[in-house]
This record gives structure tokens, C-alpha cells and sequence, in this order.
């Protein structure tokens, strides 16, 4: 059936460095994505959004990058911080009316 | 102000003992209200979700079973819990219209021996 799924399970960065999670989603009706970061122990949190009629979206020292042609989203980490370190999700809906379709999950780990 | 309230945190249960957690969404009227679980070290599964109230709508077939007894109320039950029930249980409720973007409560953790 249709699924989101990523591409690395874990990613490991050093602290300064830019990380970037990767995406790929395959029900090509959907038409808004989500990125969500689960700390351990709490439920997801909103990290940032994007519309399928746009393809980059920056917000506080993140970017969500969307490449519809090959079905593939990202979510960039500039300067990633020990505070970075959770388990990063994208999800994805059609006109908000389906209920969002989560991705597996990709832990990062930021190494002091 | 919008929040939603799960309880109890966490919870240890025999197997074959009953379930019930529940999840209280303030701030917002008639609001779409989801259940997902989430196993240890994987992604979220979409168990429930109620339009309304006495609305709900199934994803997986399970010994699980969902209520809505009220607009702001959602409540996660079962009659005979199972080892494979253990896990990380979310309630969550679309706060922006028209986008699907789900605002999640802290969860409660289910432990079945």
C-alpha cells in the first residue's frame, strides 16, 4: 500500500555541523507533509510543514526541502545542538482529511 | 488555551487484565481525535480516529476498542490485554484545519507482563 518510509534509520553528527533526514513517500496524491521530533519518552512535536505546491520551506534553523518529482522530502538541521539529539518523523496527508501516514523514523545522535 | 491531557503516564498490567486510557482535549470544540501506539524503537500506528462523538472508525483489527463518550473525551479500552499490547499509546487531535497537522499528548506507557 501507500507508505512514507526513510532512507537512514540512524544518523550520527557532531555538534556544529548541519544534519540532514532524509524521506521518501510514495502516494503521490498527498499533498502535505509534516516533520515531527519525538524526545524520548514524550510524544511528537511539530517541527515544521510544507505544501505540495511549494518545494522549500525554511523556519528557525531548519529547512524542509520537497522534490515531488522523485517523491522525496528532507528535513535539514543547521548548526545541530545536543538538544537536537530525538527521533525525527515525517508524515504525510492528503487535504487533511485522511489522517497523517508516519514514516518509520530516523534517530539522530549529536556527538558533543 | 489548547491541550490535551492523557492519563495514566504509565501503566503496568497482567496479561489478560483490562485497559482503559484515556485522553481530554481542552480548549477546542468537536475536534477530530486520533489514537496511535508506538512500539518499542519504531514508528506510530494509527489504531483509532472519531469525527465525533459515538464516531469511530477502526485502522487495525486488534482486541483493542475506542469510545467517545463526549465531544472532548476519547478513551482507548480493552477487555483482555495482550503481551504484544505493550507500548507507547498517543492521543492526538488535528489543530490546524484542512492540513492533517496533528498536536500530540505526552502519551501513556503500557507495559503488559
Amino acid at each position: 500500500g501507500e507508505s512514507v518510509g526513510l532512507h537512514l534509520p540512524t544518523l550520527s553528527v557532531q555538534e556544529g555541523d548541519n544534519s540532514i533526514i532524509n524521506c521518501a513517500y510514495s502516494n503521490s496524491a498527498s499533498d502535505y507533509f509534516i516533520w515531527y521530533k519525538q524526545e524520548s519518552g514524550k510524544g511528537p512535536q511539530f517541527i515544521i510543514d510544507i505544501r505540495s505546491n511549494m518545494d522549500k520551506r525554511q523556519g528557525q534553523r531548519v529547512t524542509v526541502l520537497l522534490n515531488k518529482t522523485v517523491k522525496h522530502l528532507s528535513l535539514q538541521i543547521a548548526a545541530t545542538q545536543p538538544g537536537d539529539s530525538a527521533v525525527y518523523f515525517c508524515a504525510e496527508s492528503f487535504s487533511g482529511n485522511t489522517p497523517l501516514v508516519f514514516g518509520k523514523g530516523t534517530r539522530l545522535s549529536v556527538i558533543a | 488555551s489548547q491541550t490535551i491531557h492523557q492519563w495514566p503516564a504509565t501503566l503496568v498490567q497482567p496479561v489478560g487484565s483490562p485497559l482503559s486510557l484515556e485522553c481530554t482535549v481542552e480548549g477546542t470544540s468537536n475536534p477530530n481525535l486520533y489514537w496511535y501506539r508506538q512500539a518499542a524503537g519504531r514508528g506510530l500506528q494509527l489504531l483509532f480516529y472519531s469525527i465525533g462523538i459515538d464516531q469511530i472508525s477502526s485502522e487495525v483489527p486488534q482486541n483493542l476498542s475506542a469510545s467517545r463518550p463526549q465531544d472532548r473525551q476519547f478513551i482507548l479500552s480493552s477487555k483482555k490485554l495482550l503481551l504484544s499490547d505493550s507500548g507507547f499509546y498517543l492521543c492526538a487531535w488535528i489543530r490546524k484545519a484542512n492540513t492533517g497537522e496533528l498536536f500530540f499528548g505526552e502519551g501513556s506507557r503500557l507495559t503488559v507482563l
